[in-house]
C-alpha cells in the first residue's frame, strides 16, 4: 500500500477551523484516501473518504490536490470532542481493504 | 441505530488460557474485520471475512488464533493458550459492500484482553 505522512500533532482552539494535511505522493489511481479518527479508549470512527473530486459531509470537508498526492481534512469549527488521532490512509478498491494506520495526527483542542 | 458491538469489554486471563471474543456486526453488512491494537500502536489486520467467502486469514500471527463467522453475522475470535504478548485491545469492524470505494468501516468499541 502506498505511504501517507502526516504531522506528528497539531493544535487549535475551540470553534476555530483545523485543517489537517496529509501527503500521499506515491499514490496509485487506484487509491482512495480516507479518514478515519479515534477519540481517547474508542474504536476508529470513519470520517470521509474521496477519489479525486473535493467532498463533504456532515463531519468534515476533504480537499484533494489536482495532482492527488495531498488532501487535507478540514474540520470547519473544532469541539472538545473531535480531539483525537486522525489517521489519513489509502485504500485500493480490490481485495480486503483492510485498514492500515500510520500513527496518525494527534489533535488537541484548546478551550 | 445499532452499531458493532463486542463482548466482553474486559478480559483478563492467565497466560496458557484459552478465550473467546465476540462481535455483532451492524445488520446487513457482508464485511466483517478483526484487528488488534496494542498500547499506543497502530491498526493491526488479524482476518477478515465476506459474505459466503472463505476468510482471508494472512494477518492472524499464529496457529493459535482463529476466527469464524456464524450465518454471515455474529463472528467469534478464537485464542487459546494464550500468551502475554497476545494483550491488546482487539477490535471488530463490519461494512457494507456498496459501489467503488465504498467501504467505510463501522468500529466496535473492543475488548480490551489482558494476559497475566
Amino acid at each position: 500500500d502506498a505511504k501517507t505522512t502526516q504531522p506528528n500533532s497539531m493544535e487549535s482552539n475551540e470553534e476555530e477551523p483545523v485543517h489537517l494535511p496529509c501527503n500521499h505522493s506515491t499514490i496509485s489511481g487506484t487509491d482512495y484516501i480516507h479518514w478515519y479518527r479515534q477519540l481517547p479508549s474508542q474504536g476508529p470512527e470513519y470520517v470521509i473518504h474521496g477519489l479525486t473530486s473535493n467532498v463533504n459531509n456532515r463531519m468534515a470537508s476533504l480537499a484533494i490536490a489536482e495532482d492527488r498526492k495531498s488532501s487535507t481534512l478540514i474540520l470547519h469549527r473544532a469541539t472538545l470532542r473531535d480531539a483525537a488521532v486522525y489517521y489519513c490512509i489509502l485504500i485500493v478498491d480490490t481485495g480486503r481493504r483492510a485498514l492500515t494506520f500510520g500513527s496518525g495526527t494527534r489533535l488537541q483542542v484548546q478551550p | 441505530g445499532a452499531g458493532v458491538s463486542q463482548s466482553p469489554s474486559n478480559k483478563v486471563t492467565e497466560k496458557g488460557k484459552d478465550v473467546e471474543l465476540r462481535c455483532d456486526p451492524i445488520s446487513g453488512h457482508t464485511a466483517l474485520y478483526w484487528y488488534r491494537q496494542s498500547l499506543g500502536q497502530g491498526l493491526e489486520f488479524l482476518i477478515y471475512f465476506q459474505g459466503n467467502s472463505a476468510p482471508d486469514k494472512s494477518g492472524l500471527p499464529s496457529d493459535r488464533f482463529s476466527a469464524e463467522r456464524t450465518g454471515g453475522s455474529v463472528s467469534t475470535l478464537t485464542i487459546q493458550r494464550t500468551q502475554q504478548e497476545d494483550s491488546a485491545v482487539y477490535l471488530c469492524a463490519s461494512s457494507p459492500r456498496g459501489g467503488a470505494g465504498h467501504n467505510e468501516q463501522f468500529f466496535g468499541p473492543g475488548t480490551r484482553l489482558t494476559v497475566l
